[in-house]
């Protein structure tokens, strides 16, 4: 499969943890970007990655929250002291990098915080 | 700010119908417009990717059209079936900031 992968696939934690989330893209993709999901909304973006510099990252991303691609390949978006508010489905994408071209997602991470 | 809306919220057709989507932003400085596919508890899947020059692409059973000026794109889909259910999203890539937005789709059932 050469798709984006995401790992894991679901995630249950505690309140006051640290969690975090793996995306693969697809491997001549040289831009991936976080978004964020929650029930009856459409994708929030989060961040995005040119190779390894992160060139953007929304309002929503709190101090709490960090995201990597520390070799221009795959990223890891990390909480700390995760909050019930941050329960979602967090998606990856990725696309090659020209800002027009078409954004390939992953099949997401479902966060519960409990 | 630019705000994607998608009307109706939700949509049930009996199958066989042919049927439009529809999807408006406040802003019209897009580089492109792309019409996503999700299943429920999974991730997207790209339908089609309209570029800001371009007025229409199709694949398949599936059109989707763009009119930029008027801040509006419609995704149609010929002869539906059952498998066509799921929630259609609709995104813009803005010219001014390097992001994606999304609306917040359309549920779509398609009755057998």
């Amino acid at each position: 499969d050469t798709g984006v992968s995401q790992n894991p696939r679901h995630k249950i934690t505690k309140r006051g943890q640290n969690v975090t989330f793996r995306c693969d893209p697809i491997s001549e993709h040289n831009r991936l970007y976080w978004y964020r999901q929650t029930l009856g909304q459409g994708p929030e973006f989060l961040t995005y990655f040119q190779n390894e510099a992160q060139l953007e990252k929304s309002r929503l991303l709190s101090d709490r929250f960090s995201a990597e691609r520390p070799k221009g390949s795959f990223s890891t978006l990390e909480i700390q002291r995760t909050e019930q508010g941050d329960s979602a489905m967090y998606l990856c994408a990725s696309s090659f990098s020209i800002r027009t071209d078409e954004q390939y997602f992953g099949p997401g991470t479902r966060l519960t915080v409990t | 700010k630019q705000e994607v809306t998608q009307i109706p919220a939700a949509l049930s057709v009996p199958e066989g119908e042919n049927l439009v989507l529809n999807c408006s932003f406040t802003d019209s400085a897009i580089y492109n417009l792309q019409w996503f596919r999700q299943d429920p508890g999974k991730g997207l899947t790209s339908l089609l990717l309209i570029q800001s020059s371009q007025r229409e692409q199709t694949s398949g059973r599936l059109n989707a059209s763009l009119d930029k000026s008027s801040g509006r794109s419609t995704l149609y889909i010929a002869a539906s079936q059952p498998g066509d259910s799921a929630t259609y999203l609709c995104a813009v890539n803005e010219l001014r900031d390097d992001k994606i937005i999304f609306g917040k789709g359309t549920r779509l059932h398609i009755l057998p």
